[in-house]
């Protein structure tokens, strides 16, 4: 297994324009995590699945986000009518759930978003 | 909420010791990581402690935990400059609820 894939790793977009990033967990992992960084901030929690039940929604996730994980393998993040200040990196990360577990992520590489 | 605080930069010489510190608000927290992120790369977990632990160590990394007063650190032991890169500390209640701060910056110098 080569870890958590995102896809894709740059996005530009211009205002008001859709956009769709994906992300593949580690195979067997059935926490999923959606996260935004900015410059010279830690990662904002953004959202969170276990297997396809999304369980956990940050209040940042305004309307205009929508997360899916239908088979509860990989996961879609989709921002509609984007703004300007959407541009950020999206971060995924998964993790197993197991009893007495540290539940550790990992984290993928990000798709960085730039909104003109 | 939850609030996760670093200090945002340290610098040290080459081969000294570099101790990066964190607090935390939530009394409920049941592990706490530290995280490595270099330049355009992804964050790398390096080490975490269990909210029972007061001290963890793993070859040149030592976590020390105090919990009465929710402070973390991370001491990097003969710090290289490999080490350069940013480190942020958080928080998760049973792997839910993930709060990370805000990164430390450590500069590494030669």
């Amino acid at each position: 297994d080569t870890g958590v894939s995102q896809d894709p790793r740059h996005k530009i977009t211009k205002r008001g324009q859709n956009v769709t990033f994906r992300c593949d967990p580690i195979s067997e992992h059935n926490r999923l995590y959606w996260y935004r960084q900015t410059l010279g901030q830690g990662p904002e929690f953004l959202t969170y699945f276990q297997n396809e039940a999304q369980l956990e929604k940050s209040r940042l996730l305004s309307d205009r986000f929508s997360a899916e994980r239908p088979k509860g393998s990989f996961s879609t993040l989709e921002i509609q009518r984007t703004e300007q200040g959407d541009s950020a990196m999206y971060l995924c990360a998964s993790s197993p759930e197991r009893t007495h577990s540290t539940d550790t992520q990992y984290f993928g590489p990000g798709t960085r978003l730039t909104v003109l | 909420g939850e609030d996760v605080e670093q200090s945002l930069f340290l610098s040290v010489r080459e081969g000294d010791s570099s101790v990066i510190n964190c607090t935390y608000t939530d009394s409920s927290s049941t592990y706490l990581y530290w995280y490595k992120q270099e330049p355009g790369a992804g964050l790398q977990l390096l080490t975490y402690i269990f909210s029972n632990m007061d001290m963890k160590q793993d070859q040149r990394l030592t976590v020390l935990l105090n919990k009465k007063d929710k402070h973390l650190s991370l001491r990097i032991a003969d710090t290289q400059t490999g080490d350069s890169a940013i480190y942020f500390c958080a928080e998760s209640n049973y792997g839910q609820n993930f709060v990370f701060g805000p990164g430390t910056r450590l500069s590494v110098l030669p």
